[in-house]
């Protein structure tokens, strides 16, 4: 069964950090892209960042360049989104997704809350 | 950054009716276009890819058409477990972007 579990969510004061990891399992992790998608109740899905297969080749979105770095372990089948910096326009429930385009397999997402 | 926009926000339907379901891309995307079904604190899930083809077990009640800038989903008979939202999302351009959602709810 594939399952990819999202964490390191929680409470941030802005300006703060978090890091976000994607445990995956249940298929070949190396073998597929990897995405960062998050979701608010104003601004629906919109997707943060993208990894290709073995880290080389990453990419963001406009709002998070220079203060989001995508990354991953193969070894350990994980996904990870260091996130500096943070603004409360950053709060989302965050959610780790494989593929290059379209997105088969998700995580359960993780909350990220920005506030003072 | 392409646009996309459902419409409408939400449609009412009854059980075992056809839902319609729209997108519309603010340039061309070609086929390039995914639907996600997405019920309340779960994750999207995979409906379709390429405009129409659909992913590994969705059910033949769902069926994508449309290439270009105009989209359509259709659920033939809706059944009480397809009450959810809908996005639509394509990869046609970078960054890759959704709709903001079509909300199909019991009539």
């Amino acid at each position: 069964e594939v399952q990819l579990v999202e964490s390191g969510g929680g409470l941030v004061q802005p300006g703060g950090s978090l890091r976000l990891s994607c445990a995956a399992s249940g298929f070949t992790f190396s073998n597929h892209w990897m995405h960062w998608v998050r979701q608010t109740p104003g601004k629906g899905l919109v997707w943060v960042s993208l990894i290709n297969t073995d880290g080389s080749s990453t990419s963001y979105a406009d709002s998070v360049k220079g203060r989001f770095t995508i990354s991953r372990d193969n070894a350990k089948n994980t996904l990870y989104l260091q996130m500096n910096s943070l603004r409360a326009e950053d709060t989302a429930v965050f959610y780790c997704a494989s593929g290059y385009s379209y997105s088969e397999y998700w995580g359960q997402g993780t909350l990220v809350t920005v506030s003072s | 950054e392409i646009v996309m926009t459902q419409s409408p926000a939400t449609l009412s339907v009854s059980p075992g009716e056809r839902a319609t379901l729209s997108c519309r891309a603010s340039q061309s995307v070609r086929s390039n276009l995914a639907w996600y079904q997405q019920k309340p604190g779960q994750a999207p899930r995979l409906l379709i890819y390429g405009a129409s083809t659909r992913a590994t077990g969705i059910p033949a009640r769902f069926s994508g058409s449309g290439s270009g800038t105009e989209f359509t989903l259709t659920i033939s008979s809706l059944q009480s477990e397809d009450f959810a939202v809908y996005y639509c999302q394509q990869y046609n351009n970078w960054p890759w972007t959704f709709g903001q959602g079509t909300k199909v709810e019991i009539k």
